[in-house]
C-alpha cells in the first residue's frame, strides 16, 4: 500500500461542473502539497498546507490532520484546468530532509 | 524573477554512457531536491541538499547516480553507466529553506536510454 493514494485516478467533468479529488495519507506529516502538472510536464505548486483550508481563486484545498485526508475542489471548472493533479506529502520537520513522498497523481480532463 | 531551471531539456543518450543533468535554482534558495518520474508512475525522490549540511541521498536508487551542489548553488545529477530503466524526467526543485516554504519545480529534463 502506497503511503499517499489518490482518488480518483481519472476524472472526466463537462465544463462547469464541482470538481473534488482526494489524497489520504498513512504517515506523520508536516506539510501537504497539492501540485498541477500539464501535459508538457511542468509542474506548479498549487497550495502548501497543514491544517484547515486554503482558497485561491477557483481552488480550494482541505486538510483534515486527525483523518490524514485532504481534499482538492475545483468550482466551475474550465477545459484549462485538464491537467494531472499530485498530492504529496513532506515528512515531519524533525526527521532528516524535507522530501516529498507522492501520490500517483489524478488525470482530470474537462471538456467543452 | 527567473524560475529553476534544467538543462539540458531533452537527452538521448546510449546504454552504458555516463550524462550529466543540471540545475540552476531561483536565487536565494537554500534547499535543492532532485525527483524522477518514470514512464506511467508517480514522482519519487532521489536526493536533497540543505545549504551546508550533508545531502538527504536516501532516494538514489543505485551507486550509479550521484548528485554535487557547487557553492549552495547549481547542482549537478550524474547518472553513470546509463541503463534503460534510468529513462524518466528528471525534476529539480528549490525551495528559500527547507521547512515551511513551497517548492518550485524546473522543467525537467527528459532523459532516454537506447
Amino acid at each position: 500500500k502506497n503511503e499517499v493514494e489518490q482518488s480518483p485516478q481519472n476524472l472526466t467533468a463537462q465544463e462547469g461542473e464541482f470538481i473534488t479529488i482526494n489524497c489520504s495519507y498513512s504517515v506523520g506529516i508536516s506539510a501537504l502539497h497539492w501540485l498541477q502538472q500539464h501535459p508538457g510536464g511542468g509542474i506548479v505548486s498549487l497550495f502548501m498546507l497543514s491544517s484547515g483550508k486554503k482558497k485561491h481563486g477557483r481552488l480550494i484545498a482541505t486538510i483534515n490532520i486527525q483523518e490524514k485526508h485532504s481534499s482538492l475542489h475545483i468550482t466551475a471548472s474550465h477545459p484549462r484546468d485538464s491537467a494531472v493533479y499530485i498530492c504529496a506529502v513532506r515528512s515531519p520537520w524533525e526527521t532528516s530532509g524535507s522530501r516529498l513522498t507522492f501520490g500517483e497523481g489524478t488525470q482530470l480532463t474537462v471538456n467543452p | 524573477g527567473a524560475g529553476v531551471s534544467q538543462s539540458p531539456s531533452n537527452k538521448v543518450t546510449e546504454k552504458g554512457k555516463d550524462v550529466e543533468l543540471r540545475c540552476d535554482p531561483i536565487s536565494g534558495h537554500t534547499a535543492l531536491y532532485w525527483y524522477r518520474q518514470s514512464l506511467g508512475q508517480g514522482l519519487e525522490f532521489l536526493i536533497y541538499f540543505q545549504g551546508n549540511s550533508a545531502p538527504d541521498k536516501s532516494g538514489l536508487p543505485s551507486d550509479r547516480f550521484s548528485a554535487e551542489r557547487t557553492g549552495g548553488s547549481v547542482s549537478t545529477l550524474t547518472i553513470q553507466r546509463t541503463q534503460q530503466e534510468d529513462s524518466a524526467v528528471y525534476l529539480c526543485a528549490s525551495s528559500y529553506r527547507d521547512r515551511g516554504y513551497e517548492q518550485y519545480f524546473g522543467p525537467g529534463t527528459r532523459l532516454t536510454v537506447t
